[in-house]
């Protein structure tokens, strides 16, 4: 299995507060994507990250925002969580070039109250 | 606006018979399709993928068929097995481009003994 691991696996939080989401690597992939999956809607892609310092936005990155200092983390915020963030979140990591299989985490599930 | 469409969020197959899953796209510009395999509480799996210069790749019993003229991919398992059960994503990336992996929508497949 491909060195993923994202923190926490489950999280409760009120709405309004601050929340963070991590995804860890260890198999020094250039590209890090964070997705969110709900009924009806598949997996969206909220933010990704094309190298240290290099983010780029997705379909649904209103309400995140994401850092990456080092490539080997790269950290999900929910500025301030709304009821509508209730979602499980993952993260996935790739190569570059036509090596574009990408590698998923187990997943957070968020639930914003 | 969904690039990748997935439009039977469901699809029931006898044991040993074929299962066909469709995609579709809309951007022109992709050159790189994938499949991924989800089981619940897991995160996604990657199955098979297929280049927009090809328009077969097959891998064992899962064959992906690209039509670029038409924006539609396929994936066909036969024979198909209970362990088959699960959700399937389609997803494209440009590989040239920004490497953004976007995916479709989901279709369940129940694999009926």
């Amino acid at each position: 299995d491909a060195g993923i691991t994202q923190s926490p696996r489950h999280k409760v939080t009120e709405t309004g507060t601050p929340v963070t989401l991590r995804c860890h690597q260890t198999e020094n992939h250039r590209y890090m994507y964070w997705y969110r999956q709900d009924p009806g809607h598949g997996l969206r892609l909220i933010h990704y990250s094309y190298g240290v310092k290099d983010t780029d936005k997705g379909e649904v990155s209103d309400g995140y925002s994401v850092s990456r200092s080092k490539t080997e983390d790269f950290l999900l915020t929910l500025e301030s969580a709304t009821s509508s963030q209730t979602s499980v979140y993952f993260c996935a990591i790739s190569e570059s070039g036509r090596n574009t299989e990408a590698f998923f985490g187990q997943g957070t599930r968020l639930t914003v109250v | 606006d969904q690039q990748v469409k997935q439009n039977s969020p469901s699809l029931s197959v006898q044991e040993g018979r074929i299962s066909i899953l469709n995609c579709d796209y809309t951007n022109s510009m992709f050159d790189y399709f994938l499949w991924y395999k989800k089981y619940p509480a897991e995160g996604p799996t990657f199955l098979i993928s297929i280049s927009s210069i090809k328009d077969k790749n097959e891998d064992g019993r899962f064959t992906v068929f690209l039509n670029k003229s038409a924006k539609h991919l396929s994936l066909h398992i036969v024979p198909s097995q209970p362990g088959d059960s699960a959700v399937y994503f389609c997803a494209a990336v440009e590989i040239q481009g920004a490497q953004k992996l976007v995916f479709g929508q989901g279709t369940r497949l129940t694999i009926n003994p």
